[in-house]
């Protein structure tokens, strides 16, 4: 089965500092998603992507976030300067156009800030 | 505002039927869906209610009443495997399928 693939499964990082999320989503999927799940609490939106942009945004998605699709494969989340309460599971997921189908996440990033 | 309330814990024995409810008050509403996390995972689609009416795969079923802002997933013949998290999400964003998810059900399934 299909899988939507998201590297690395754990990162540190000191607060201030860049990190860069990796997902390689499922081939012949045109959405993408990166949500975020902070310990113990609900999946939260962040951005969804569709025909090499950006098509909404949440709150949370401030300028210290960015999305890529690089390379017609990769879809990544980056961000520029990490608080403490950037610490969070974050899934990356997509799902394949037409009538409404349910997402494939993949097994996500957890993220520590420090 | 947007908000999706359901319970926050429900504990049922094996081999039971279960209904986790979800009521929502949404800006937009296109349909919702139900997910399962267990501990640790990533959530896995388990369904999706676009009209009105009950949708059923296998032992999981969902229902959903647009006038009433209200679904449910009934979960039947319950295993240990099914001990998990369940959250309902509503599809605010049309075809870009954007979700709103609520904050979870631990079902927890005892022998």
């Amino acid at each position: 089965e299909p899988e939507v693939t998201q590297t690395p499964s754990h990162q540190v990082t000191q607060m201030g500092q860049e990190v860069i999320l990796r997902c390689v989503p499922i081939s012949n999927h045109l959405y993408f998603y990166w949500y975020r799940q902070i310990l113990g609490q609900k999946v939260e939106f962040l951005v969804s992507f569709y025909n090499n942009e950006i098509s909404e945004k949440s709150e949370i998605f401030d300028d210290q976030f960015s999305v890529e699709r690089p390379d017609g494969s990769n879809f990544t989340l980056k961000i520029r300067s990490t608080k403490l309460e950037d610490s969070a599971m974050y899934f990356c997921a997509s799902r394949r156009q037409g009538a409404y189908s349910g997402y494939t996440f993949g097994s996500g990033t957890r993220l520590t800030v420090v | 505002g947007q908000s999706l309330e359901q319970p926050s814990e429900v504990t049922a024995v094996e081999g039971a039927i279960v209904q986790i409810n979800c009521t929502y008050q949404t800006s937009g509403f296109y349909g919702l869906s139900w997910y399962q996390q267990h501990d640790g995972g990533a959530p896995t689609f388990l369904s999706y209610n676009g009209l009105d009416g009950l949708e059923e795969t296998g032992r999981f079923s969902s229902f959903l009443s647009r006038s009433d802002s209200y679904g449910y997933l009934l979960l039947q013949e319950l295993q240990m495997k099914d001990s998990a998290s369940y959250f309902c999400a509503v599809n605010y964003g049309g075809s870009q399928g954007n979700l709103i998810f609520g904050k979870g059900t631990k079902l927890s399934v005892k022998p």
